[in-house]
């Protein structure tokens, strides 16, 4: 099984729609992260969460939510998706503590599509 | 200035070459660095990370930081059509910054190794 496990896979969904993308992982990282990525643009940081407790905005957090329901799980949320949502989304989780920086672990990702 | 900018390519190299990709940073991602390789439609994979300033070797690969000019690089060496993909670099932010603990990514190089 992956460490970090993103579903769905993929998702088209009609512009309005309220819409779930889910994250859980198993390497016991404290840091999760939400990121979308756009041809030509790179990697842009939705929200981000340190422990259960604690939830940041990134960015580009406007349209989006999010949820740490527990340390393994991240969840991210368009409350009424537009098409500009369209972008493939990655999860990832992080070993950082402190001021220390870690590399990320990713997710497989999330095409979403909003039509 | 971007916070983490990479040369823009494409690159392209023939097998068993020499590839390089560059990246430059501002004061603000200074602690710590990291190259991903991405293949089209897949999550971004570590292969380097890179905490001081000098080279550090891994396999074919090397990755170089310079501090006082504030550039990264990695190199490829007997590059292979395997490596062909998009390399990502990121840096994190200074530590005892609000920003610790997130990376910040250029945009991607692609690079094609031709046989």
């Amino acid at each position: 099984d992956a460490d970090v496990t993103q579903t769905p896979r993929n998702r088209i969904t009609k512009t309005g729609k309220r819409i779930m993308l889910e994250c859980s992982q198993t390497k016991g990282h404290d840091r999760m992260y939400w990121y979308r990525q756009d041809p030509g643009l790179g990697l842009r940081l939705i929200y981000y969460s340190f422990d259960v407790k604690d939830i940041n905005k990134g960015e580009i957090s406007d349209g989006y939510s999010v949820s740490r329901q527990a340390q393994a799980k991240f969840s991210l949320s368009l409350e009424s998706a537009i098409p500009n949502q369209t972008a493939l989304y990655f999860c990832a989780t992080s070993a950082g503590t402190g001021n220390a920086n870690y590399g990320y672990t990713f997710g497989s990702g999330t095409r979403l599509t909003v039509v | 200035q971007k916070e983490v900018e990479q040369n823009s390519g494409p690159l392209s190299v023939p097998e068993g070459a020499i590839a390089s990709l560059n990246c430059t940073y501002s004061d603000r991602v200074s602690q710590s660095f990291f190259w991903y390789r991405q293949y089209s439609g897949k999550s971004p994979e570590l292969i380097m990370s890179i905490y001081s300033n000098g080279d550090k070797e891994d396999g074919r690969f090397t990755a170089q930081l310079n501090k006082a000019s504030q550039y990264v690089s990695l190199l490829i060496r007997d590059s292979q059509p395997s490596d062909s993909a998009t390399y990502l670099c990121a840096g994190g932010a200074n530590a005892g910054g609000t920003s610790y603990g997130k990376l910040t990514f250029g945009q991607g190089t692609i690079l094609t190794v031709h046989p």
